[in-house]
């Protein structure tokens, strides 16, 4: 049963603060994603990562930045938190083949104050 | 245009019937399909892939794939209250290994 966890289920940060979010999973994915979803906006890719040490920017990459030393984990920074980055985080993992099935974490609700 | 587009719903139907849930994507080089389930406050929930034109049963869901029309379809049977939830599309052109979602389509099974 693929396990996908991230750190905290719930985080309130104060503006200009620095945020990292963690996400482990079990199987053995070499792909793994951070999402963003908002409403009436859906998910939105910001960043995702195909190997160690390897990332691409997604579709709304600006104020974040990931890390991922590990196979097994990913990171993603928010180098200095605003308000509009009050969010739901959700991280995600894949294998790197035809079979491209994601797995999402629990989620993070994060509300910058 | 939007890569993928849903039906926001919501969606009623009696408990029992079947639900049908509708998705169109813009990039015809898209080769694999998916649909989440997402409880309100919870995280997706992977349900049904499907990579090949068709039809593609497991349980009481039925994925179907038109590449031709570009249309991907969610159908549930026998509907249940505890399918009440917002169900959301995906796709992945397969020249790389980004996912695109659709906002999702809000259903309620009403008992």
């Amino acid at each position: 049963d693929v396990k996908v966890t991230q750190s905290s289920r719930y985080l309130v940060k104060r503006t200009g603060e620095k945020v990292f979010l963690e996400c482990v999973q079990d199987m053995d994915h070499e792909n793994m994603f951070w999402y963003r979803q908002d409403p009436g906006l859906g998910l939105r890719l910001i960043y995702f990562s195909y190997d160690v040490k390897m990332k691409e920017k997604g579709d709304i990459p600006e104020g974040y930045s990931v890390s991922r030393e590990k196979k097994e984990r990913f990171s993603l920074i928010l180098e200095s938190a605003s308000t509009n980055q009050t969010s739901m985080y959700l991280c995600a993992s894949s294998h790197a083949s035809e079979v491209l099935e994601q797995y999402f974490g629990p989620g993070t609700r994060l509300t910058v104050t | 245009q939007k890569e993928v587009e849903q039906n926001s719903g919501p969606l009623s139907v009696p408990e029992g019937a079947i639900a049908s849930l509708n998705c169109t994507y813009s990039d015809r080089v898209s080769q694999s399909f998916f649909w989440y389930r997402q409880y309100s406050g919870k995280s997706p929930e992977l349900i049904m892939s499907i990579y090949s034109n068709g039809d593609k049963e497991d349980g009481r869901f039925t994925a179907q794939l038109n590449k031709a029309s570009q249309y991907v379809s969610l159908l549930i049977r026998d509907s249940q209250p505890s399918d009440s939830a917002t169900y959301l599309c995906a796709v992945n052109r397969g020249t790389g290994n980004q996912f695109y979602f659709g906002t999702g389509t809000s259903l309620t099974v009403i008992p």
